[in-house]
């Protein structure tokens, strides 16, 4: 399996900051990448998809993706206390939807 | 629409017995792929299958894990023999086929004494 890596945090923002995390994969043929909250005990659940180079904004949240670099990062504007999670990164490397997850990074954000 | 089903929520087995988790996909969805999350870890592919195929078993481990699809009924993870280290979470996931995003069931929480 290709690597896919981010730092564990925990990375602690303020209410009403800018959350920014960050991802980088070892394989130069990925083509689509996502992002994914994952609430303690519960499922992963997608919150941005981004498949070209740039940026992709959904509400609070703008996925930037730079294939030269390898890397891919979520900022979340705004952030809120509900934002506190641990949100995955997955690549897909393959011609079928497989996906790579990172370890994922954990939000803690503090009112 | 019903979204990704998975059953049961939470099991509890003796070291040496089996386990069986099932997963029905969201409706309309043919493709089905299994993930594992050690507490404190990210999630680790095990296996993708469709309808009576398996496509890529190249995270499973090649002793007691098997994994099947049939063409009626919900996809089945068995786990033979269990041992402490498999205690986990086990995901289920399904896709259509023609986007890339996977959708999750909440997961069966596998705990071996």
């Amino acid at each position: 399996q290709k690597e896919v890596e981010q730092n564990s945090g925990p990375l602690s923002v303020p209410e009403g900051a800018i959350a920014s995390l960050n991802c980088t994969y070892s394989d130069r043929g990925s083509q689509s990448f996502f992002w994914y909250r994952q609430y303690s005990g519960k499922s992963p659940e997608l919150i941005m998809f981004i498949y070209s180079n740039g940026d992709k904004e959904d509400g609070r949240f703008t996925a930037q993706l730079n294939k030269a670099s390898q890397y891919v990062s979520l900022l979340i504007r705004d952030s809120q206390p509900s934002d506190s999670a641990t949100y995955l990164c997955a690549v897909n490397t393959g011609g079928y939807n497989k996906l790579i997850f990172g370890a994922g990074t954990r939000l803690a954000v503090h009112p | 629409n019903a979204g990704v089903m998975q059953n049961p929520r939470h099991l509890v087995r003796r070291r040496g017995q089996e386990a069986r988790l099932r997963c029905s996909p969201m409706k309309g969805h043919s493709h089905v792929y299994w993930y594992r999350q050690l507490p404190e870890e990210g999630l680790k592919f095990m296996v993708y299958l469709q309808k009576e195929n398996i496509i890529d078993e190249s995270g499973m481990p090649k002793e007691r894990f098997s994994a099947e699809f049939p063409k009626e009924g919900p996809s089945i993870l068995r786990i033979q023999q269990v041992v402490r280290g498999d205690s986990a979470a086990y995901f289920c996931a399904s896709n259509p086929g023609d986007t890339g995003e996977l959708f999750f069931g909440e997961g069966s929480r596998l705990t071996v004494l």
